[in-house]
């Protein structure tokens, strides 16, 4: 099974800093990455999928990139409402599942 | 607007069996695959199980193999997961969410969830 490891695990940055989260696939998966965004007591969001497209209603400070192996989460301007812990996920058609990173944890400095 | 909506969790003995209901509204339902995840308490986002449109493909975590089963009514706009041999670790908030696609893909809209706790 193709495993996903997110880091860092946990990350504290300050208002208006470009923040960086990063989802290391054990095999390529092409660009079949998606991010979520789990706000505290919240249900998880779908912020981008495809390894680059935004979500409907996502702001644009929120970027991805990425392919094969190596992927990217980017917020270019932290803001407070971005506090949150972020999940990656892959698919695989058949036989029909997921599997989601471990989840980075945001907060603010 | 999408509407989903978990129901049939509680407290469970280990070794019973529990079922899960979600209703969906606000799209077409046998359009999208639909899946179950789950969060333990303090823990990260476990896929458990998905089920394509037409239930021709369904896909189980290693964990609940054998004992979980996913199901679909399209006619009622309903996905289920039965449960059999509940164990301690199988305690959890329970999403229901929709898919973008037909087949598994990415969940773009999740329910509130539904809390199962397996105790004695």
């Amino acid at each position: 099974d193709i495993q996903l490891t997110q880091s860092p695990s946990s990350l504290s940055a300050s208002v208006g800093d470009r923040v960086t989260i990063t989802c290391r696939a054990s095999q390529g998966i092409k660009n079949f990455l998606a991010w979520y965004q789990q706000k505290p007591g919240k249900v998880p969001k779908l912020l981008i999928y495809s390894s680059v497209t935004l979500q409907s209603g996502v702001p644009s400070r929120f970027s991805g990139s990425g392919s094969g192996t190596d992927f990217t989460l980017t917020i270019s301007s932290l803001q407070p409402e971005d506090v949150a812990t972020y999940y990656c996920q892959k698919y695989n058609s058949a036989p029909g599942s997921i599997t989601f990173g471990q989840g980075t944890r945001l907060e603010i400095k | 607007e999408v509407h989903l909506v978990e129901s049939g969790g509680g407290l469970v003995q280990p070794g019973r069996s529990l079922r899960l209901s979600c209703a969906a509204s606000g799209f077409t339902f046998d359009d999208h695959a639909m899946h179950w995840v789950r969060q333990a308490p303090g823990k990260g986002l476990e896929w458990v199980s998905g089920i394509s449109w037409n239930s021709d493909i369904r896909g189980y975590a290693d964990a609940v193999k054998g004992r979980f089963t996913i199901s679909r009514d399209n006619a009622k706009n309903s996905l289920y997961l039965q449960m059999n041999s509940l164990r301690g670790e199988d305690t959890a908030l329970y999403y229901c969410a929709k898919d973008r696609m037909s087949v598994a893909e990415y969940l773009d809209s999740w329910g509130q969830g539904t809390l199962v706790i397996v105790s004695s």
